[in-house]
């Protein structure tokens, strides 16, 4: 079945450092969805990547769509301990969505 | 707009019994999936309903079944609960079935199997 990897697993930061977790995929992707689950919480959709090498921001959020549209990654500038979660990527394809493993990161104080 | 909602938030359960779980959707949302989330396996579908019929699967057994009404909302059955079906449990709910839509999760049910 369709298969998404993510890197890494886990990241603990300092407050104020920059945090980075990256997708792949061995096929080409239609389109990418990042969400955030916060501990305790729901995944919360944050945005969807369509277009090859799009790229799109949200304040401290920085979200590409590679050129080949087989990885993607999300980067969070400054981080704060509102960051604080785990961070999934997931493609839709076959009628399905599918779910990277997701990076959980904690951000020390 | 009243988010996703699902009944009910823990439940204890022992082997061998079955459960039913319960989601209301976003108004106005025709597409509910589920999904089962654990600490080893993460982030697994296990069906979409729309317009009352089971649009896709993913691959668990037979004992997890479910099923949508006419006013959106769904229910999913596990029988023959097993310890490994201990989990949290999402349901997700989008305006239309297809790729480009985000999915609004609900608060999830945590399921723990004795």
């Amino acid at each position: 079945g369709q298969q998404v990897m993510q890197i890494p697993q886990y990241q603990h930061v300092q407050e104020g450092e920059d945090f980075t977790t990256y997708c792949n995929s061995s096929t080409t992707l239609s389109n990418i969805q990042w969400y955030k689950q916060r501990p305790g919480g729901h995944p919360v959709f944050l945005i969807q990547l369509v277009k090859s090498g799009e790229v799109k921001k949200q304040k401290r959020l920085t979200f590409q769509f590679g050129e080949a549209k087989k990885n993607s990654s999300l980067h969070i500038t400054a981080t704060q301990t509102t960051d604080v979660g785990t961070y999934f990527c997931a493609l839709y394809n076959f009628n399905k969505f599918y779910f990277g493993s997701g990076t959980k990161l904690n951000v020390k104080p | 707009k009243a988010g996703v909602t699902q009944t009910p938030r823990y439940l204890i359960k022992t082997r061998g019994q079955q459960v039913t779980l319960s989601c209301s959707p976003i108004s106005g949302h025709r597409s509910v999936s589920w999904y089962q989330q654990t600490p080893g396996q993460g982030l697994q579908f296990l069906f979409e309903y729309f317009s009352e019929t089971q649009r896709n699967k993913g691959n668990f057994p037979g004992r997890f079944s479910g099923r949508q009404f006419s006013n959106s909302r769904s229910e999913m059955n596990v029988s023959t609960l097993e310890l490994g079906d201990s989990a949290l449990y999402l349901c997700a709910s989008r305006q239309l079935a297809g790729e480009n839509n985000e999915q609004f999760f609900g608060p999830g049910t945590r399921l723990t199997v004795l």
